[in-house]
């Protein structure tokens, strides 16, 4: 148990309609990411937060997609009129920061099928 | 897009053989790192080797990183069963934020 936590674990939702996963990062973590995973292939950076500050975004992260931190704990991602493409696992990792390297610890992810 | 391709795609092999896994990047990084996936579930750190650092050991694992070369293996010793997964090669960048590879996946018979 790595201590990330994601709700929901699956969600399907029609082509069109918004939808809004959760992530629960370690408790003494200040940074926390967002990476999309898409069937045989490695994660794919989206976004990534120290505390509650958003500092930076993938050009993936299409205008559809919103992600907040707002007290620097738990982090929402919102995909608005979601597209079929939009089916991925998403997942959430958090890390201790910023300075030195460190591993970061990754929640079991919410897959999303838009149908 | 990703920075790492791992090789080979996928790998089958007997329980009590070694597994050797490699991944090339095309940037300069801070460290590189791997982790392993079970089918369906998140991702597990499972070593971090710093630019500066040519080889690192953690139980069966030995990892070794070329940095004039662009590449990285991963070697898994004495496999078992339950190493059965896919594994990928993460660099770091700037912010900490990890680019992978698309994987290898590991599939060890008993």
């Amino acid at each position: 148990d790595t201590g990330v936590s994601q709700d929901p674990r699956h969600k399907i939702t029609k082509r069109g309609q918004n939808v809004t996963f959760r992530c629960d990062p370690i408790s003494e973590h200040n940074r926390l990411y967002w990476y999309r995973q898409t069937l045989g292939q490695g994660p794919e950076f989206l976004t990534y937060f120290q505390n509650e500050a958003q500092l930076e975004k993938s050009r993936l992260l299409s205008d559809r997609f919103s992600a907040e931190r707002p007290k620097g704990s738990f982090s929402t991602l919102e995909i608005q009129r979601t597209e079929q493409g939009d089916s991925a696992m998403y997942l959430c990792a958090s890390s201790l920061g910023p300075g030195a390297s460190t591993e970061q610890y990754f929640g079991p992810g919410t897959r999303l099928t838009v149908t | 897009s990703q920075q790492g391709e791992e090789d080979p795609q996928a790998l089958s092999i007997q329980e009590g053989e070694n597994a050797t896994m490699n991944c090339s990047y095309k940037t300069s990084i801070n460290n590189l790192q791997w982790y392993r996936q079970n089918s369906g579930r998140g991702l597990v750190h499972l070593i971090l080797i710093r630019s500066n650092e040519r080889e690192k050991h953690s139980g069966r694992l030995r990892v070794t990183l070329d940095t004039s070369k662009k590449s990285s293996s991963l070697l898994i010793t004495a496999s078992r069963a339950a190493d059965t997964a896919s594994y990928f090669c993460a660099t770091e960048e700037y912010g900490n934020k990890l680019v992978f590879g698309a994987g290898t996946i590991l599939r060890v018979k008993s």
